[in-house]
């Protein structure tokens, strides 16, 4: 496999900020999506990076170095409907190779 | 239709019986892809098609996995003989090009839960 590494739970307060950091292999590798999951449902597209550096998408950012083979994903102002997970996506020629997912839980 | 759809949305089997998931993707969608999803686990690649053909089955866990999308629209994953290791949560995602990008990502389906008992 792809070897994606990803924390399996995060815990947060509602306002916060929060930062869920993924790597991956380098080898293949043609960008990086994240994806949100809440339980029971389909994942829904968060962000989509393939060159270094800082992407910015109102609350959520997403960050990437392809040296490296991190990214991470910025999530501000969390709100409870942020609870979910977050799935780190690099993708390897057409194909996606899912994490295992971050499950982020929000507290009031 | 308005996105993709997958029926049913809940399948229980009991072992040794065939089941056949069906895929509706968002019309024109060139691209079709199949995931397994266990419980608290990501998605993990099944099978790609591109029209009606199968470009990767690398993901098909064993010869029991079967999909097919004979016009190159709705897609069909048959799983014969099931066991309880199949049980799983099955994702169909769709783009409308032949390669993901930040303006053609994958829209999945709701899924479809399969229970062996």
């Amino acid at each position: 496999g792809q070897n994606i590494d990803q924390p399996t739970e995060m815990t947060a307060t509602e306002g916060a900020i929060v930062q869920i950091n993924c790597t991956y292999q380098t080898s293949g590798f043609n960008g990086l999506f994240w994806y949100q999951q809440h339980a029971g449902e389909a994942p829904t597209f968060l962000s989509y990076n393939v060159l270094d550096g800082l992407e910015e998408k109102g609350r959520f950012s997403s960050f990437l170095s392809r040296s490296k083979g991190y990214s991470y994903l910025l999530l501000k102002e969390l709100q409870m409907k942020d609870s979910a997970s977050y799935l780190c996506a690099p993708l390897y020629g057409q194909n996606f190779v899912f994490g295992p997912g971050t499950r982020l839980s929000v507290l009031p | 239709g308005a996105g993709v759809s997958q029926s049913p949305r809940y399948k229980v089997a009991k072992r040794g019986q065939d089941v056949a998931l069906r895929c509706d993707p968002i019309s024109g969608h060139v691209s079709l892809f199949w995931y397994q999803q266990a419980l608290g686990q990501g998605p993990e690649f099944l099978t790609y098609f591109q029209n009606e053909a199968q470009l990767d089955k690398s993901g098909l866990p064993s010869d029991r996995f079967f999909a097919e999308r004979p016009e190159g629209s709705v897609s069909t994953l048959k799983i014969q003989r099931t066991q309880q290791e199949d049980s799983a949560v099955y994702l169909c995602a769709s783009t409308q090009g032949s390669r993901p990008s930040r303006t053609d990502t994958q829209y999945f389906g709701p899924g479809t839960r399969l229970t062996v008992l």
